[in-house]
């Protein structure tokens, strides 16, 4: 069965960069993975997706090995303000069949002063 | 900017009653989502549906159905409340592209069943 790993919790430091792992052993071809932020009392906002090697936004870079099986979010200089849990997802939604969409548990970042 | 909207942020309700979570979505997407999020449990997928009046299970639909009469629109429903569905209820949409997994979540409905 497929299954998305991440870790439960994780600690930093202002200015720090922060890389979150993401294991994806089953991924398939057509899977895609994208990574999400939630603080407390909101719904989960999209921050970054990649199907390969590396992606970046204003905010965000997404690593991804060539055999798909594990990802990496990087956090550059992170600040208070990114205190939140991450989510990784993947999976590829198709409507009416094929849909897969299998997320991690979450990993509870906290950046302290 | 893509809003998701529902229709509580926070609802008590007694065990055996009907319960009525509304979601509305302002952007045209295909496809919207009623998942449930507890402590430990991350989120998991009730319902989805990718079209008006199409619908498919997800990961926990029992005890849970849903209902999408207009695009924008989409209805959980507990027909019967229970104690064990007091959670975090939260509404996703998404366009119909394939390989899109950008997802625009709503606030949440935290429900309470006494």
């Amino acid at each position: 069965l497929a299954k998305t790993t991440q870790p439960i919790s994780m600690d930093s430091y202002e200015g720090q960069e922060v890389n979150i792992t993401c294991s994806h052993n089953n991924i398939a071809t057509n899977d895609y993975i994208t990574w999400y932020q939630q603080f407390p009392s909101q719904g989960p906002r999209f921050i970054i997706q990649g199907y390969k090697t590396k992606v970046t936004n204003e905010v965000a870079s997404l690593f991804i090995p060539a055999d798909r099986k594990s990802s990496t979010l990087s956090l550059p200089r992170v600040s208070l303000s990114d205190t939140a849990v991450y989510y990784c997802l993947v999976g590829a939604f198709n409507a009416g069949n094929n849909r897969k969409l299998i997320w991690g548990l979450g990993t509870s970042l906290a950046v302290n002063p | 900017d893509v809003k998701v909207t529902q229709s509580s942020r926070y609802l008590v309700k007694r065990t055996g009653e009907k319960v009525f979570l509304e979601c509305v979505q302002d952007m045209d997407h295909e496809n919207m989502f009623w998942y449930r999020q507890d402590p430990g449990l991350g989120l998991r997928l009730i319902y989805f549906s990718y079209d008006v009046k199409m619908k498919e299970k997800g990961d926990i639909p029992e005890g849970y159905s849903v209902s999408r009469e207009k695009k924008e629109r989409f209805s959980l429903i507990l027909e019967s409340a229970s104690t064990n569905q007091t959670s975090m209820y939260l509404c996703a949409s998404t366009p119909g592209q394939r390989g899109n997994n950008e997802q625009f979540f709503g606030p949440g409905t935290r429900l309470t069943v006494l």
